[in-house]
């Protein structure tokens, strides 16, 4: 089974509107991060925002936020205010259990994201 | 410089040569990654390392060989390539949560 599905493989928004990309995990720990990296056509992967599993509240930077759902298990990005350079592949990620373990990331297969102008 | 770098950013070989991937780290952080990035896979972990001489392997390991003996660097060696091995490989590491990534090695095999 898939621990990271990403069901969009491309999502279109107009400039300044806000958009959500979806993310579902599948996970047993109790510990567990969730992450959101973003990948524009230039190839770099750059860090977005974390959300741990035991976070009571969603995590926001700046334009932004994580719409965690524990139960649904779902980790969904919201980016409010769309520019054009939000154009983008955008991944979702999780790590399972904490400390002492081996931090590696599993990765979701990726949003397209394309502002209109 | 500061952070995380790779090298060479692009290479091509052939089939069956030897290749080593270059990834440096500048923050002494204890783990790090190579991952492979190829279409509709997202990324996949090929070997990680918690510490210097303290590597394992991830999801997609064969084919290939990592070292690390000391802290700040992280080989990956392809002992014979193969044309399935071409991809993108980046390199990460962290020391908290987040993974920073390098900026990526462009593989191709003829």
């Amino acid at each position: 089974a898939q621990k990271i599905t990403q069901t969009q493989p491309g999502m279109f928004v107009q400039e300044k509107e806000a958009v959500t990309l979806d993310c579902t995990y599948d996970t047993s720990d109790q510990s567990y991060g969730l992450f959101w990296y973003k990948q524009p056509s230039s190839g770099e992967m750059i860090f977005l925002i974390y959300q741990g599993s035991y976070d009571e509240q969603n995590a926001t930077e700046g334009r932004y936020s994580l719409n965690f759902q524990k139960a649904r298990k779902s980790a969904n990005l919201v980016i409010s205010a769309s520019q054009l350079g939000d154009s983008a592949m955008y991944f979702c990620a999780m790590r399972e259990g904490y400390r002492g373990s081996a931090r590696q990331l599993t990765f979701g297969s990726g949003t397209q994201l394309t502002v209109l102008p | 410089d500061a952070g995380i770098t790779q090298s060479p950013r692009y290479k091509i070989t052939e089939t069956g040569r030897q290749v080593t991937l270059m990834c440096h780290q500048t923050w002494s952080h204890s783990y790090m990654f190579w991952y492979r990035q190829d279409l509709g896979h997202g990324l996949r972990l090929i070997y990680y390392s918690a510490a210097a001489d303290i590597t394992d392997k991830g999801e997609v390991p064969d084919g290939y060989v990592v070292s690390r003996s000391k802290t700040e660097n992280f080989p990956l060696t392809l002992e014979s390539a193969t044309r399935s091995q071409t991809s993108v490989y980046f390199c990460a590491s962290t020391g908290g949560h987040e993974q920073y990534f390098g900026p990526g090695t462009r593989l191709t095999v003829t």
